[in-house]
């Protein structure tokens, strides 16, 4: 089966700097790879989808890359603040596919 | 703009009671339509899936169904609960083609 998996459960970083969240996975490369924001008791929110073929994808402070040797994703918060205090989940799919593979999640605490 | 209901927020049921939670999209047509599971410490578990009127797909068995009576209308039901049934359970959309999902606000569900 198609694993993914998110080796930090959780993550404290001092406000400003930057947040890096590590997304493995194993098997065939995904055709995308998906970031998304969850608060508590509340449902995911879309960030960024990369392509497999996309090396890196940026969306004002965020920054998400693919490495398809080291079967990695690795999404990054420049800047950090303590609104961005949440745990963010990675997803994969594969092509044609509907159906998404969750990670359990890390949960971020930025520290003012 | 597009946004996705569900209802209710939370909900208390007895084991052997039927559940029957419901989903609506606005602003889109022909979307494919998710229900997700979300266990304490555990990731988001795909349930059913449907990219039409009454098109369901299960990917994993278990005593709930789903049904798609209108274009953005999904409905998650059980004739029967069970304990194992607690959870947090997530309705969410997606425009064909795009691989991004947008989640409802969820509906946080109690088996006593």
């Amino acid at each position: 089966s198609q694993k993914i998996e998110q080796n930090s459960e959780a993550l404290n970083i001092q406000e400003g700097k930057t947040a890096t969240l590590t997304c493995n996975y194993t098997n065939y490369s995904p055709a995308y790879l998906q970031w998304y924001r969850q608060d508590p008791g509340r449902g995911p929110v879309f960030l960024l989808l990369i392509r497999e073929n996309e090396k890196e994808k940026r969306k004002e402070r965020l920054k998400v890359t693919f490495d398809t040797t080291l079967k990695q994703s690795l999404f990054h918060i420049t800047a950090s603040q303590p609104a961005d205090s949440a745990t963010y989940l990675c997803a994969r799919v594969g092509a044609g596919s509907y159906q998404l593979t969750f990670g359990k999640g890390t949960k971020l605490s930025v520290i003012p | 703009s597009q946004t996705i209901h569900q209802w209710p927020a939370t909900l208390v049921q007895p084991v052997g009671s039927p559940l029957s939670l419901e989903c609506t999209v606005e602003g889109t047509s022909n979307p494919n339509l998710y229900w997700y599971r979300q266990a304490a410490g555990r990731g988001l578990q795909l349930l059913f899936y449907s990219v039409g009127i009454g098109q369901i797909s299960s990917e994993v068995p278990q005593n709930l169904s789903a049904s798609r009576p209108q274009d953005r209308q999904f409905i998650l039901s059980s004739k029967k609960l069970l304990l194992s049934d607690s959870g947090f359970y997530l309705c969410a959309w997606e425009q064909q083609g795009s691989y991004e999902q947008y989640f409802g606000p969820g509906t946080r569900l109690t088996v006593t």
